[in-house]
């Protein structure tokens, strides 16, 4: 199917595991995000790819480790999962003008429970 | 600071009514403004930018430099409006939109 594709939609771990969380695209977009949102806020970058190969820090990287070896693929990392967190995590894309001159594709999100 | 605002948690308005969820955003330059809905068991997506200055699905919004504020409009509500609403802010980069934290908005029948 053509879009943004996020797995597993629903996951809880015990504190300490490591997490991985998968994100796939079919545009060949230049751009992939990846945000969390917690009850009450908005949005915040976690981790953004400009290109394969090619990751940087957003807002809340700490904790979290991205890798963009495919350009269709982006996967999020928690090294060792803390309860802080728990969070639903949406994955992006977008095409090369980047977020600001182009629209951000989301996918469904991925509710992420760390007891 | 980059910050953007939406003062409203929930908005409830009847339908027929008109509609306004408000957007102010702190930003010394010039911002691109957006506002994403998402419709139950549905994806985040755009609903418009300020830029193109188009009306979606009876929608706009106009930008407000002097008083920073971008609110979305609708003179008459539909009951699938109903949604959540987000106002987010790009600045200078290609990567960064500042989100707001959402308005829920219930169109009562």
């Amino acid at each position: 199917d053509a879009g943004i594709t996020q797995s597993p939609r629903y996951k809880i771990t015990e504190t300490g595991r490591q997490v991985t969380l998968m994100c796939h695209q079919t545009w060949s977009h230049s751009y992939m995000f990846w945000y969390r949102q917690d009850l009450g806020h908005g949005l915040r970058l976690i981790y953004y790819s400009a290109a394969a190969d090619i990751t940087d820090k957003g807002e809340v990287p700490d904790g979290y480790v991205v890798s963009r070896s495919k350009t269709e693929n982006f996967p999020l990392t928690l090294e060792s999962a803390t309860r802080s967190q728990t969070s639903v995590y949406f994955c992006a894309s977008s095409e090369m003008g980047g977020i600001r001159n182009t629209e951000a594709f989301f996918g469904q999100g991925t509710r992420l429970t760390v007891v | 600071a980059q910050r953007v605002t939406q003062p409203e948690k929930l908005l409830s308005v009847f339908k027929g009514a008109p509609v306004e969820l408000k957007c102010n955003y702190s930003y010394s330059g010039s911002p691109e403004l957006f506002w994403y809905v998402q419709y139950s068991r549905q994806r985040l997506q755009l609903l418009l930018r300020h830029i193109s200055r188009e009306s979606i699905k009876g929608f706009t919004a106009d930008l407000n430099k002097g008083e920073t504020s971008f609110h979305l409009k609708k003179p008459f509500a539909q009951e699938e409006d109903s949604a959540m609403y987000y106002c987010a802010l790009s600045g200078y980069s290609n990567y960064q939109l500042i989100w707001g934290a959402g308005t829920k908005l219930i169109i009562k029948p």
